[in-house]
């Protein structure tokens, strides 16, 4: 089971940027996913989550109109539209497997791909 | 929605025990049996520890072990050693399909 993220990098206040996370080692299309995000020294927040077809999607009030979370299970890969990025988004993001069926915790993390929002 | 209150710190000996507190509202921890716990070593990808409160995936050791009491969700580690020294974070269901991380607890094994 891997989850590999990728599309990071360093983008200037009110940019866009676009993650990518490519699963293998599992039945992607089966599980919930999620991204969680930690800024420079500080802990982990949930970002956004979306159901194993793609038909539901979560957002924290934070990222709530600015981010969007789809999947293309064809290709087995997740994504993460950011838009209108602000400073306080800096932070490394992870996806993350839910456990089981359900939505309740987090099974397998990527490493993480880290995004700078700086002038 | 604030997150999780965690200790920023905790310490123990090798062979010891420690136990890291979580501390959240009747809108997380105490509405859902939804708790679990992550340990992330430097520089690394966040582990998936505990899950629904006592539960310990495949490959967990059991002196891992967690625990509720209203509000308050709590991990014991006990037989300490070396390799436990991390970061500790706390996540509980807070409904409408969202989690929310405490704010971590840094395990220093003296």
């Amino acid at each position: 089971v891997q989850v590999v993220e990728s599309g990071g990098g360093l983008v200037q206040p009110g940019g866009s940027l676009r993650l990518s996370c490519a699963a293998s080692g599992f039945t992607f299309s089966i599980y919930a996913i999620s991204w969680v995000r930690q800024a420079p020294g500080k802990g982990l927040e949930w970002v956004s989550a979306i159901s194993s077809s793609g038909g539901n999607t979560y957002y924290a009030d934070s990222v709530k109109g600015r981010f969007t979370i789809s999947r293309d299970n064809s290709r087995n890969t997740l994504y993460l539209q950011m838009d209108s990025l602000r400073a306080e988004d800096t932070a490394i993001y992870y996806c993350a497997k839910y456990y089981s069926s359900g939505w309740y915790s987090l099974e397998k993390w990527g490493q993480g791909t880290q995004v700078t929002v700086s002038s | 929605q604030s997150a999780l209150t965690q200790p920023r710190s905790v310490s123990g000996s090798p062979g010891q025990s420690v136990t890291i507190s979580c501390t959240g509202t009747s809108s997380d921890i105490g509405g859902f049996n939804y708790v679990s716990w992550y340990q992330q070593h430097p520089g690394q990808a966040p582990k998936f520890m505990i899950y629904d409160v006592t539960k310990r995936p495949s490959g967990v050791p059991d002196r891992f072990s967690g625990s509720k009491s209203g509000n308050t969700a709590s991990l014991t580690i006990s037989g300490l050693q070396a390799e436990d020294e991390a970061d500790y974070y706390c996540c509980s269901y807070a409904g409408r399909y969202t989690l929310i991380f405490g704010g971590g607890t840094k395990l220093t094994v003296l």
